[in-house]
């Protein structure tokens, strides 16, 4: 069966400092990849898709990033956080092709002080 | 790009009710999902519809999808506290199957 792991599950980060999310998934090859974010008591805004290695598609400019270096791991990043990058973030997969249901991380919880 | 509409925001009901939540769309679609979020917690798919199917069932979850009036609905029968979630409704979005885009959510509330 497929696990998908996300860490850390909670981070306190002063402004100005540098981000780090991690994604990975098991028991399965060449997923697509997802990267949300929710703020309070909103829905889910998409950040970056991938539907391969090296392949990242952006939906929203802003302070963030994200890289697939391997075919399971997915990671968000930022130089230098704001403020605004509060929130909880969310990493999802999916089979490839057709229409399929996405799978999401237990996320992490980001609170930029 | 377009999303699907939760309708209504919050809904609060008493055990052993029947919760009924709608969403709304505007533009064609080919499938349309469901989603449950406890507080705190990663989304948990719970039904995907087609767009050739009318009506969907899983457990005490029915889903149906009424194409031509762009709307679906969610129906938990014999609510039980443990439903008390939000639910989210998602629709592709981008002319792919492999995006989706998610409504606000309907905060559904079972008291015991």
């Amino acid at each position: 069966s497929q696990t998908i792991h996300q860490w850390p599950a909670t981070l306190v980060q002063p402004v100005g400092s540098p981000l780090s999310l991690e994604c990975t998934v098991e028991g399965t090859s060449n997923p697509n990849l997802y990267w949300y974010r929710q703020a309070a008591g909103r829905g889910l805004q998409l950040l970056f898709y991938s539907v391969g290695i090296g392949q990242i598609s952006s939906e929203v400019p802003q302070n963030l990033s994200a890289s697939r270096p391997q075919d399971r791991q997915f990671i968000l990043s930022s130089k230098k956080l704001l403020l605004s990058d509060s929130g909880f973030y969310l990493c999802a997969w999916r089979r490839t092709g057709g229409i399929y249901e996405q799978y999401f991380g237990p996320g992490t919880r980001l609170t930029v002080t | 790009s377009q999303q699907g509409e939760e309708d209504p925001q919050a809904l609060s009901i008493q055990e052993g009710e029947n919760a009924t939540m709608n969403c709304s769309y505007k533009t064609s679609i080919n499938n349309l999902q469901w989603y449950r979020q406890n507080s705190g917690r990663g989304l948990v798919h719970l039904i995907l519809i087609r767009s050739n199917e009318r009506e969907k069932h899983s457990g005490r979850l029915r889903v149906t999808l009424d194409t031509s009036k762009k709307s679906s609905s969610l129906l938990i029968t014999a609510s039980r506290a443990a439903d008390t979630a939000s639910y989210f409704c998602a629709i592709p979005s981008g002319g792919s199957n492999y995006k989706l885009t998610f409504g606000k959510g309907t905060l559904l509330t079972v008291n015991p």
